[in-house]
């Protein structure tokens, strides 16, 4: 069964430095997002995809983090300079058509910022 | 205010009972998600309805549009079964896709 592939599977990294997570969506799939979950809440949209274009990007804190898919297929979220803040699972999502068409979740990964 | 808001937050079961997590939402919508989290992290789609009824297996969903309502039951629970279930909604006429997310409902089912 296809799956949409995240690494690395945990992180763990300093106060103030930078850090870069990969997704991999499922072939096909031009919807592409990244979701932020901290403990205990349910997770948080901060950025989306279609394609190579980014069509939210509203709760992104782009003063550190930033987002690319270039090719419109695998894609990557940066962080820098990371925070104590910032340590939650970093989830990647992909669909074909929007959500309405079903969604596929990635197996995250966890940040923890020491 | 969360446009998802789920009940009970934390639940407790012995195996074999029958088990009701609530969603409630407060906006137009096309479609609601149930989502299944274990503790490593990855979430896995359970069922996704916009009306009715579904049934997989042990688990059924049930969705009430008028008073903007769901329900995940599951029946003859199972220590497998312990997970966190997340109600998630896509607005209605967003063509985007984006979900809003309840905050979880975290099951535990002892043997």
């Amino acid at each position: 069964e296809a799956e949409v592939a995240q690494s690395p599977r945990y992180k763990i990294t300093e106060k103030s430095q930078a850090v870069a997570f990969w997704c991999d969506p499922i072939s096909g799939h031009a919807t592409l997002y990244w979701y932020r979950q901290i403990l205990g809440q349910g997770p948080e949209l901060l950025v989306q995809f279609q394609d190579e274009s980014v069509v939210d990007d509203s709760q992104l804190p782009k003063d550190r983090f930033s987002a690319e898919r270039l090719k419109g297929v695998d894609s990557t979220l940066k962080i820098q300079p990371a925070e104590l803040g910032d340590s939650a699972m970093y989830l990647c999502a992909s669909s074909s058509r929007g959500a309405n068409y079903g969604y596929t979740f990635g197996s995250g990964t966890r940040l923890t910022v020491v | 205010k969360n446009e998802v808001e789920q009940s009970p937050q934390n639940l407790t079961a012995q195996e074999g009972e029958f088990i009701t997590i609530n969603c409630s939402y407060s906006v137009g919508i096309s479609a609601l998600h149930w989502l299944q989290q274990h503790p490593g992290g990855g979430i896995v789609s359970l069922f996704m309805l916009s009306s009715g009824k579904k049934k997989h297996g042990r688990l059924i969903a049930t969705i009430n549009i008028q008073e903007k309502h769901s329900s995940l039951h599951i029946t003859a629970s199972h220590p497998r079964d312990s997970a966190v279930y997340i109600c998630a909604v896509t607005g209605r006429g967003s063509t985007l896709g984006r979900l809003y997310f309840g905050r979880g409902t975290q099951l535990t089912v002892w043997p």
